[in-house]
């Protein structure tokens, strides 16, 4: 299938560590925040999303934290896996409006 | 079906030919949303739907882009005599209230 993102920021982890993917959000007023996983040749598919009243927020083996002093969120992935291969990208939104901003991107590579 | 479906998923065509793209959206989902996904890329926004009404069309790059929407489901987004650089993947997403945008697996469109 087609590559995406093939110039993107490039995280390798071996199997079984944890992995820490990072974002940078650009609207302060943002209080609504999604995780992206996009394998090759597919479309994005939701993991995690969590709301500015939040810092922490957990799902099965990932985690989102969001640091609204610094305008940072991460994604923490635990014991990554070979199918966690894919291109993660972050999604803000303000106040329930219709605008989303995406980020662009990191390929995560797991080796085996 | 339980998520987005686009059709087709692959489309070759030559320079000067128009194309239709089609997204069926996930029932009940009243926000949808066109983008554009080229290699190497963040998605592009092109359009935005509320039922069928687009109050944002300020992303479709130029005349020859259009797109509507019926009966507050299924979307076209047609391209009129395309040119080699709308190759891309253009993908469509769904959303209700303030839940994740969900997205289908995209039409990767090719002129030749």
């Amino acid at each position: 299938g087609e590559s995406v993102g093939l110039h993107l920021p490039t995280l390798s982890v071996q199997e079984g560590d944890n992995s820490i993917i990072n974002c940078a959000y650009s609207n302060s007023a943002s209080d609504y925040f999604i995780w992206y996983k996009q394998e090759s040749g597919k479309g994005p598919q939701f993991i995690i999303d969590i709301r500015s009243n939040m810092d922490k927020r957990q799902g099965q083996r990932v985690t989102v934290l969001l640091n609204k002093t610094v305008k940072h969120l991460s994604l923490q992935i635990a014991a990554t896996q070979p199918g966690d291969s894919a291109v993660y990208f972050c999604a803000e939104n303000k106040g329930g409006t219709y605008k989303y901003i995406f980020g662009t991107g990191t390929r995560l590579k797991v080796l085996a | 079906g339980a998520g987005v479906s686009q059709s087709p998923s692959n489309k070759v065509t030559e320079k000067g030919k128009d194309v239709e793209l089609r997204c069926d959206p996930i029932s009940g989902h009243t926000a949808l949303y066109w983008y554009r996904q080229s290699l190497g890329q963040g998605l592009e926004f092109l359009i935005y739907f509320q039922g069928n009404s687009a109050p944002d069309k300020s992303g479709l790059p130029s005349d020859r882009f259009s797109a509507e929407r019926t009966g507050g489901s299924v979307s076209t987004l047609t391209i009129q005599r395309t040119q080699q650089e709308d190759s891309a993947v253009y993908l469509c997403a769904t959303g209700q209230g303030a839940s994740p945008l969900h997205f289908g697996n995209g039409t990767r469109l090719t002129v030749t």
